[in-house]
């Protein structure tokens, strides 16, 4: 199995700028969870979805972000415009899940920085 | 905020020796786990123990949980330089939220 996979690795972009974030989950798996991660406020549940659905939202941190998940293998997390407090680490993690909190698997990651 | 909390926030030992981190956490729980971060890569998962359970044994690490103080702790033991990473505890509570907290900076010196 090849495991998570996210795309680009790294990301340089300007203030302003579209970003847009890749994530193919591990086959079968049917929740995927979308990470932020950064030195003054750890990892921070952005969103999840389940069977490709949006289950909790709350975490995405204003309007400018928004995810979607059109199909099983593939999920976007989208930035526009991207600020440099956007600035990150951004995980994608799918589980297969059923609803008990079972453990989850990591992409490398994508490191974002917006200058 | 975190549900999480580890404690210390960074550790520094000799191979060889054992090194303990702790998590404490505030809510009830459904289970508690553990991963690994190595410097520049994702989080990789170690342990899972659910709440009915105390103690759960894993090649070199044991966890240990007491949901009455509402704290778990990870023993590794035998730490090899290549243990060098960043250790978090993950909380899972309602739903499927996993909750990680700020994690413990491990350094092993060989």
């Amino acid at each position: 199995d090849a495991g998570v996979i996210q795309s680009p690795r790294h990301e340089v972009t300007e203030m302003g700028q579209e970003v847009t974030l890749r994530c193919k989950p591990i086959s079968g798996h049917d929740y995927l969870f979308w990470y932020r991660q950064t030195m003054m406020r750890g990892l921070e549940l952005l969103i999840y979805f389940n069977n490709n659905v949006p289950i909790d939202d709350s975490g995405m941190p204003e309007d400018r972000f928004s995810a979607k998940m059109p199909n099983a293998s593939f999920s976007t997390l989208k930035i526009q415009p991207s600020e440099p407090r956007d600035s990150a680490v951004y995980f994608c993690a799918s589980s297969h899940n059923r609803g008990r909190n079972e453990k989850l698997f990591f992409g490398s990651g994508t490191q974002l920085s917006v200058l | 905020s975190q549900q999480g909390e580890e404690d210390p926030q960074a550790l520094s030992i000799q191979e060889g020796e054992n090194a303990t981190m702790n998590c404490s956490y505030k809510t009830s729980i459904n289970n508690l786990q553990w991963y690994r971060q190595n410097s520049g890569r994702g989080l990789v998962h170690l342990i899972l123990i659910r709440s009915n359970e105390r103690e759960k044994h894993s090649g070199r690490l044991r966890v240990t949980l007491d949901t009455s103080k509402k704290s778990s702790s990870l023993l590794i033991t035998a730490s090899r330089a290549a243990d060098t990473a960043s250790y978090f505890c993950a909380t899972g509570t309602s739903g499927s939220r996993l909750t990680f907290g700020e994690g413990t900076q491990l350094t092993v010196n060989p």
